[in-house]
């Protein structure tokens, strides 16, 4: 069965400090895996986009890393602010093209205190 | 910023009612998803169209009905809303012919059925 499993379901880190959210799937076969973050009472906003020739990319203060071969993928936000307060979602794409499905997982529920 | 409208962002209502959630986008994307989301739990998707006349059913069995009679419009309806359909709905757009597609949210309607 294909899933997507995010952890920790919650984290509270202080302003300033780093922390990584985790991303496990199974899904196959792979295309390409997204971070979204959704903020309280929006829709989710795509972050960025790993596909599997892909090891790490930056987006600003997110990094985002995949290992295809563990069908894993981090997000390392370095340096939190208050507005990185959201829940991250972890989406894979088991195919690139009109006919892929979309599997999400359930989120991690992020909170930056001051 | 997205370009995807959705309206009422809340919306408090008594059973047995007929409602329709509009959606709305301006960036000309022929794909319109229409996905429920609980808390802690991750997207559902119940409906979704590649165009214009183009709509289908989604994962998730739901009872409400979707028409797409222009690009920019896909609305839900339920004919008669119960308890169980309480839910935060997520309307959502992405170009056709693009691959590593990235879906456009809505910022969603909570919907409430007493």
């Amino acid at each position: 069965k294909n899933q997507v499993e995010q952890s920790p379901q919650s984290l509270i880190i202080l302003e300033g400090k780093n922390c990584t959210l985790q991303c496990n799937y199974t899904v196959s076969p792979f295309s390409n895996l997204r971070w979204y973050k959704q903020d309280t009472g929006r829709g989710p906003v795509s972050l960025t986009i790993m596909t599997f020739s892909e090891n790490t990319k930056s987006n600003g203060r997110y990094t985002a890393t995949l290992d295809a071969d563990t069908k894993q993928s981090s997000l390392h936000i370095t340096a939190s602010q208050l507005s990185d307060s959201a829940s991250y979602i972890c989406v894979v794409s088991d195919r690139g093209s009109t006919l892929g499905r979309l599997y999400f997982g359930r989120g991690t529920q992020l909170t930056v205190w001051p | 910023e997205a370009d995807i409208y959705q309206t009422p962002r809340y919306l408090v209502i008594g059973t047995g009612k007929k409602i329709t959630l509009e959606c709305s986008q301006t960036m000309g994307h022929d794909k319109m998803y229409w996905y429920q989301q609980d808390p802690g739990m991750e997207l559902h998707l119940i409906h979704y169209s590649y165009g214009v006349n183009s709509t289908e059913k989604g994962d998730l069995s739901s009872e409400s009905t979707v028409s797409r009679i222009r690009t920019e419009h896909f609305p839900l309806t339920l004919e008669s809303a119960r308890p169980s359909h309480t839910s935060q709905y997520l309307c959502a757009s992405s170009p056709r012919g693009v691959t590593n597609e990235k879906l456009f949210f809505g910022s969603g309607t909570q919907l409430s059925v007493l």
